[in-house]
């Protein structure tokens, strides 16, 4: 059973440049999630997505942005990038929304803005 | 005043002993609490789940939760080098609700 895969595993950026990270949720799973967690930090909440629509949003910026596909896979796109951007990037997947069903994460993107 | 407070150690023990890990929170609303544990270079893995106050058990993991204090615990019995990592507290309002991360506690467990 495969669980949430994630899209490069690291990827270096200039500041000002764009980036696009991916996620295949967990087989069986409809609701992706994608946190930021800097060094030394716990994840924080950029966006939740469910039937191809944004469905929750954290506190970030409009240069954070998502998409859902059919197939419930997602992308994370983030435009203007700062130094500031530089974190692992973590998406994670459960079942539907108010279902009893915790988030499982995958390993993460590691972005590097130089 | 952030709405999650977790010591972020670190914590070092000798392997066997007892691990006490805590968070406190300052938001009523919180109905679900989690405990994930992550290594070095992986995502966050879920350890336990509950909902409201009480207690719950798998293994040698117990997680506590005290919504009148507003402070969960989780317990390591017979800790083990292999539960060497970070431990994240986390929480949400609702069932599929955004979570609330602690800052996490780094654990190491001595042979």
């Amino acid at each position: 059973d495969a669980g949430v895969t994630q899209s490069p595993t690291h990827l270096i950026k200039t500041r000002g440049q764009q980036v696009t990270l991916r996620c295949s949720p967990k087989s069986g799973h409809d609701t992706v999630s994608w946190y930021q967690q800097a060094l030394g930090q716990g994840p924080q909440f950029i966006f939740q997505y469910y039937e191809e629509e944004e469905r929750q949003r954290g506190n970030f910026p409009d240069r954070f942005s998502g998409h859902q596909f059919p197939n419930y896979s997602s992308e994370l796109n983030v435009n203007a990038l700062l130094l500031g951007d530089s974190a692992l990037y973590l998406c994670a997947s459960s079942t539907g929304q108010g279902a009893n069903s915790p988030l499982h994460f995958g390993n993460g993107t590691r972005l590097t803005v130089t | 005043q952030k709405e999650v407070e977790q010591d972020p150690g670190p914590l070092s023990v000798p392997e066997g002993a007892i691990v006490s890990l805590n968070c406190t929170y300052s938001n009523s609303a919180f109905q679900y609490f989690m405990w994930y544990r992550q290594y070095s270079r992986k995502g966050p893995e879920l350890l336990m789940y509950t909902y409201s106050s009480g207690n719950k058990e798998d293994g040698r993991f117990t997680a506590q939760v005290d919504k009148s204090s507003k402070y969960i615990s989780l317990f390591i019995r017979d800790s083990q080098p292999s539960d060497s990592a970070t431990y994240l507290c986390a929480m949400a309002r609702n069932q599929g609700g955004k979570l609330i991360f602690g800052q996490g506690t780094e654990l190491s467990v001595k042979p």
